[in-house]
């Protein structure tokens, strides 16, 4: 099985800085990694997939990089809506998926 | 829109069952592969199953296999989850999950919350 990591586990930014969040899997899945969002109380929200493709209606303040085991998200300039939790997940091994433990960015 | 409603949630005790039902609309759901995802209290996502479009292919995370089964009525654009021999370890929401493109996961129910307790 195909482990993720995130890090750090908290960023604790200002509105308006930029954020980079970790992530790295323990084997190569390619370019097959997404991101997501999460705030309390809601279902994840599908922000990138393909490592870099930003989904339906994602700001462009969202990008994301990297390919094989490391991959990063960026946020280039934090909104108040944007403190919340982010998760990687692979789909290199296909059908299995994993998700990261997460990254919580809260307001410094 | 798309709109992924879960049903079924409940307590039940260890050793029970329990079946969750995901009502589709707002898309062809017989194209769409579909997942079920949980997300025990303060915890991280946990993937637990997938279904292929037609019920032909499905897989499960080891945590679960061999006690739930996932599957599907296309005909009344209904996915379900048996859960069988639960444990307090399954004690989560369980999110009923679009599969955009083999593995991406691109629309969300609100969840349905399963706690296992005697």
């Amino acid at each position: 099985e195909i482990v993720l990591t995130q890090s750090p586990a908290t960023l604790s930014l200002s509105p308006g800085e930029r954020a980079t969040l970790s992530c790295r899997a323990s084997q190569s899945v390619g370019s097959y990694l997404a991101w997501y969002q999460q705030k309390p109380g809601q279902a994840p929200r599908l922000l990138i997939y393909g490592a870099s493709n930003r989904a339906t209606g994602i700001p462009a303040r969202f990008s994301g990089s990297g390919s094989g085991t490391d991959f990063t998200l960026t946020i280039s300039s934090l909104e108040p809506e944007d403190f919340a939790v982010y998760y990687c997940q692979q789909r290199g091994d296909w059908p299995s998926v994993t998700f990261g433990p997460g990254t919580k960015v809260d307001i410094k | 829109q798309v709109q992924l409603v879960e049903s079924g949630g409940g307590v039940v005790r260890p050793g029970g069952s329990l079946r969750l039902s995901c009502a589709a609309s707002g898309f062809t759901f017989s194209v769409y592969g579909m997942h079920w995802v949980r997300q025990a209290p303060g915890k991280g996502l946990e993937w637990v199953a997938v279904l292929g479009h037609d019920g032909g292919s499905e897989y499960y995370g080891d945590s679960v296999k061999g006690r739930f089964t996932i599957s599907r009525d296309n005909s009344k654009k209904t996915l379900y989850l048996q859960l069988n021999s639960l444990r307090a370890e399954d004690t989560a929401v369980y999110f009923c999950v679009r599969d955009k493109d083999s593995g991406y996961l691109d629309y969300w129910g609100q969840g349905a919350l399963v706690t296992v307790s005697s």
